[in-house]
């Protein structure tokens, strides 16, 4: 079966450069979610979107923005990276109708120098 | 305090034994629960979700929830060495968009 797609897969920025990371919901998939895992810790909800429009927002620095496009896709955009940010960025995806079943994709694992 | 409190281990047993795994919750909204599964640097694997009170049971693995004591478990029989990773709860309400509310995760350990 399909899954989440992210990309890339890993990232290594240099402080107060931007970062772009993608999500590609399972086919179908209405909502999108991103969440934030730091080292050690557990996912933090960051952003939502249902059907294009943002749904959710959660503990997201206004430094971060992010949009679903008419495919669907998702994209997290990061600007002036800050060392604090280097973590394991999760996109999740699910249809609105099943609550109880959100699928992650393998993460981007973004590194700030 | 976190919504979701959950022991963060590491719990190791032998193969074989049956693993009990719980979580503990303040917001009675909570109604949808969930069990994930993480290996290292992947993405967290759905293994189990309830909804409400109650239980479920998924080959060999049962998820159990006790709204009245805001507490949920996972148990899991017959554990493998393939089993060890760190599993996470997490939960979310009825209303609105379900982000998740996640635990911080255990790490279990099976040794062969």
């Amino acid at each position: 079966a399909a899954g989440v797609i992210q990309s890339p897969r890993h990232l290594i920025k240099e402080k107060r450069e931007t970062a772009t990371l993608k999500c590609y919901p399972i086919p179908r998939h209405d909502t999108v979610y991103w969440y934030q895992q730091g080292p050690g810790q557990d996912p933090q909800f960051l952003i939502s979107f249902y059907e294009k429009m943002q749904s959710d927002k959660g503990s997201i620095p206004d430094r971060f923005s992010a949009q679903q496009f008419s495919d669907y896709h998702s994209e997290l955009n990061m600007s002036s990276l800050e060392l604090g940010d280097s973590a394991l960025y999760f996109c999740a995806s699910s249809l609105l109708v099943r609550k109880d079943t959100q699928y992650f994709g393998p993460g981007t694992r973004l590194t700030v120098l | 305090q976190k919504e979701v409190e959950q022991d963060p281990g590491p719990l190791s047993v032998p193969e074989g034994a049956i693993v009990s795994l719980n979580c503990t919750y303040s917001n009675s909204a909570f109604q949808y629960f969930m069990w994930y599964r993480q290996y290292s640097r992947k993405g967290p694997e759905l293994l189990m979700y309830t909804y409400s009170s109650g239980n479920k049971e998924d080959g060999r693995f049962t998820a159990q929830v006790d709204k009245s004591s805001k507490y949920i478990s996972l148990f899991i029989r017959d554990s493998q060495p393939s089993d060890s990773a760190t599993y996470l709860c997490a939960m979310s309400w009825d209303t609105g968009f379900q982000k998740l509310v996640f635990g911080t995760g255990t790490r279990l350990l099976v040794s062969p």
